[in-house]
């Protein structure tokens, strides 16, 4: 079983569209929990930071960590062209390097 | 210059030749770290530099050699690639204590003829 497992897409959606991306994880030793949002060519760029179970809202994006099920999410609320881009999920123990997800593409049409 | 700043941004090179890959951070951050990424494959760390100490080499073969300075710049040295070597080599720093995520540079695309 892979230690992170994220459907690679693409996804494709309207503009407006609320968007859900998700990553499923079997390492119960993760605490911090991050999403990056990589446009092509360019390397990630940190979108959200959450430590604990719960939602974290920060604009139109959320969040949303589920330790029981091991399952984190990613909202993106009136999605916008400019969201295009692929979408990973990270996850970190401690001082340990961080374990990434393989990425969602995403593409929103204008 | 503010971040993360990798250099060459591409380079093509024959499995012969030698060459290295440049990263510079300006954010005080006190670990380092190389990644590869492949078409369609998680982001692969290869090794890791805390406090200028190597401290991660996850199996990583020799035709890859890290070299770390200073806290400040890290490079990676390559010599007889394989054509597979092909990838977007990407540099990240970060607090070695904060439990938060990394800052990338842009990368450097390399491709191995």
């Amino acid at each position: 079983q892979k230690e992170v497992e994220q459907d690679p897409g693409p996804l494709s959606v309207p503009e407006g569209a609320i968007v859900s991306l998700n990553c499923t994880y079997s390492n119960s030793a993760f605490q911090y929990f991050m999403w990056y949002r990589q446009y092509s060519r360019k390397g990630p760029e940190l979108l959200m930071y959450t430590y604990s179970s719960g939602n974290k809202e920060d604009g139109r994006f959320t969040a949303q960590v589920d330790k029981s099920s091991k399952y984190i999410s990613l909202f993106i609320r009136d999605s916008q062209p400019s969201d295009s881009a692929t979408y990973l999920c990270a996850f970190r123990t401690g001082r340990r390097a961080l374990t990434f997800g393989s990425g969602t593409r995403l593409q929103v049409q204008p | 210059e503010t971040g993360v700043t990798q250099t060459p941004r591409h380079l093509v090179m024959g499995m012969t030749n030698k060459k290295s890959l440049k990263c510079e951070q300006h954010l005080g951050h006190n670990a380092m770290y190389w990644y590869k990424q492949s078409a369609k494959k998680p982001l692969e760390l290869m090794f890791v530099y805390s406090l200028e100490e190597r401290v991660e080499n996850n199996s990583v073969p020799s035709r890859f050699s890290p070299e770390c300075p200073n806290s400040s710049h890290l490079f990676l040295h390559l010599h007889t690639l394989q054509p597979e070597d092909s990838a977007l080599y990407l540099c990240a720093s970060s607090q070695v204590d904060y439990g938060g995520g990394y800052t990338f540079g842009s990368g450097t695309r390399l491709t191995v003829v």
